[in-house]
C-alpha cells in the first residue's frame, strides 16, 4: 500500500522552462513533507520541506505547495538548468516530521539545454 | 559529499550468506538511519538509531539487524540472503532524532544476491 504516490515515473522540460514534479498521498496523519534530489551513483541530498500548517515554502528556484483537501504536493522549479536533471523523490512524516519518512518512488526529471 | 561514508560500494554474494554493512555519519550527527532502495521502489526506510539506541522501526525483516556503536558508527547485518534481498541500502545521519530534520545521505551499498 503506497502512502505516497509520484504518478509520474519522468518528465522532459527546456531549459529556461517551469519544471512542475506532482505528489499525492493517502495518510492524513502526515503534516511534514520534503523533497529529495538524487543524482545517480549519488545518496540523495535535501531539497526543501514544508509543515501543514503552510501552503507555500519557497527556496529560490524551489517552490513546494501544498494543498491539504487533495493530499497533494508540488515542487515547481523556475527557471529550470540541465543541472537540475536528477531524480526527485517526495517523502512524508507525522507528527511535526518526527516520525519516520516514508518516500515516494520518485520521479526522473531531464533538463533539455 | 555529503560527509557520510559507506562501505562497501559494491557487494556481491549468493543465497543463503550473511553480509555486514557499514556506515559513518556526518561528525556530531547522532541519528543514522538505514534505507533501502529496490529496482523502481523508492527508499523504504528499515531502521533509526539514536545516540546508541533503537529510536525507530521499518519495515525491517527478522533476517536483518543493525546496531549503533559507542563512536556512532552504525553496522547493518544481513543473513540467509535471498534473491529479493538485492537492492541499494543507503545510510544516512542526522543532528536530532526527527526524521524530518535533513538526512545526509551516504552514496550506498549495492547488494547484489547471486
Amino acid at each position: 500500500d503506497q502512502q505516497v504516490k509520484q504518478n509520474s515515473p519522468s518528465l522532459s522540460v527546456q531549459e529556461g522552462r517551469i519544471s512542475i514534479l506532482n505528489c499525492d498521498y493517502t495518510n492524513s496523519m502526515f503534516d511534514y513533507f520534503l523533497w529529495y534530489k538524487k543524482y545517480p551513483a549519488e545518496g540523495p541530498t535535501f531539497l526543501i520541506s514544508i509543515s501543514s500548517i503552510k501552503d507555500k515554502n519557497e527556496d529560490g528556484r524551489f517552490t513546494v505547495f501544498l494543498n491539504k483537501s487533495a493530499k497533494h504536493l508540488s515542487l515547481h522549479i523556475v527557471p529550470s538548468q540541465p543541472g537540475d536533471s536528477a531524480v526527485y523523490f517526495c517523502a512524508a512524516s507525522a507528527v511535526g516530521g518526527s516520525e519516520k519518512l516514508v518516500f515516494g518512488k520518485g520521479t526522473k526529471l531531464t533538463v533539455n539545454p | 559529499d555529503s560527509g557520510v561514508t559507506q562501505t562497501p560500494k559494491h557487494l556481491i554474494t549468493a543465497t543463503g550468506q550473511r553480509v555486514t554493512l557499514r556506515c559513518s555519519p556526518r561528525s556530531g550527527d547522532l541519528s543514522v538511519y538505514w534505507y533501502q532502495q529496490s529496482l523502481d521502489q523508492g527508499l523504504q526506510f528499515l531502521i533509526q538509531y539514536y545516540n546508541g539506541e533503537e529510536r525507530a522501526k521499518g519495515n525491517i525483516l527478522e533476517r536483518f539487524s543493525a546496531q549503533q556503536f559507542p563512536d556512532l558508527h552504525s553496522e547493518l547485518n544481513l543473513s540467509s540472503l535471498e534473491l529479493g534481498d538485492s537492492a541499494l541500502y543507503f545510510c544516512a545521519s542526522s543532528v536530532g532524532g526527527r526524521a524530518g530534520d535533513e538526512q545526509y545521505f551516504g552514496p550506498g551499498t549495492r547488494l547484489t544476491v547471486t
